[in-house]
């Protein structure tokens, strides 16, 4: 069974650009989280997503948003970015219960310039 | 609000011997799901054990146990004869069912020494 994938790997912008991250899924699991890892940070919840509707979201700014699609894909959409923004973006999909684990991606390390 | 708190940024522990990881968590929920996640260096984030709030039994899985006191609002992570392969940072993780967000720790960093 394949894992979760994130595309692409690195990323490298610079401020004021907007950047697409994309997210599939392990088949089957119809719910998709994403997070902001930093160093000393650790892990900040930005949105999470089941069956194409977003359930709750982090602390967030508004530059930062999702979608889910049909298939269970899931994309995050960063604009007007920031220095700040650097980061790794982790992507978790689950079956959808509180109490069931998030299987993670490998991540996508965005780098703003 | 939800929140979780790991006090301690790194530990070390000798090849063979226990360690214990901090946690400490806050919410005013009854039924809410504790867990452990382990990120070894450059590599995928895994589920180490994970912990119902409503069970007092507490998790244990192979050489992983925790140390659930609810009153406390503590949840430790004891890893019993460590390996290399430990080596990792731990995260501390949270959610309150129903709400489908999930408040991790800052993490502690374990080094495993031979």
């Amino acid at each position: 069974k394949a894992g979760v994938t994130q595309t692409p790997r690195y990323l490298i912008k610079t401020r004021g650009q907007q950047v697409t991250l994309s997210c599939s899924p392990i088949s089957g699991h119809r719910s998709v989280s994403w997070y902001q890892q930093t160093p000393g940070q650790g892990l900040q919840f930005l949105f999470e997503y089941f069956s194409e509707t977003q359930r709750n979201k982090g602390n967030f700014p508004g530059r930062f948003s999702g979608r889910q699609f049909s298939n269970s894909r899931s994309e995050m959409n960063v604009s007007t970015l920031e220095l700040g923004d650097s980061a790794l973006y982790l992507c978790a999909s689950s079956l959808g219960q509180s109490h069931q684990p998030q299987h993670f991606g490998d991540g996508t390390r965005l780098s703003i310039l | 609000a939800q929140t979780v708190t790991q006090s301690q940024p790194e530990m070390s522990v000798q090849e063979a011997e226990t360690v214990t990881l901090s946690c400490t968590y806050d919410t005013s929920e009854s039924d809410y799901y504790l867990f452990w996640y382990k990120q070894p260096p450059s590599r995928q984030m895994i589920l180490v054990i994970r912990q119902e709030a409503y069970k007092q039994q507490n998790a244990t899985e192979n050489r992983f146990s925790v140390n659930f006191q609810k009153a406390a609002k503590s949840f430790s992570l004891k890893i019993s004869d460590s390996q290399l392969g430990d080596a990792a940072m731990y995260f501390c993780a949270s959610t309150t069912s129903g709400t489908y967000k999930y408040i991790f720790g800052t993490g502690t960093r374990l080094k495993v020494l031979a």
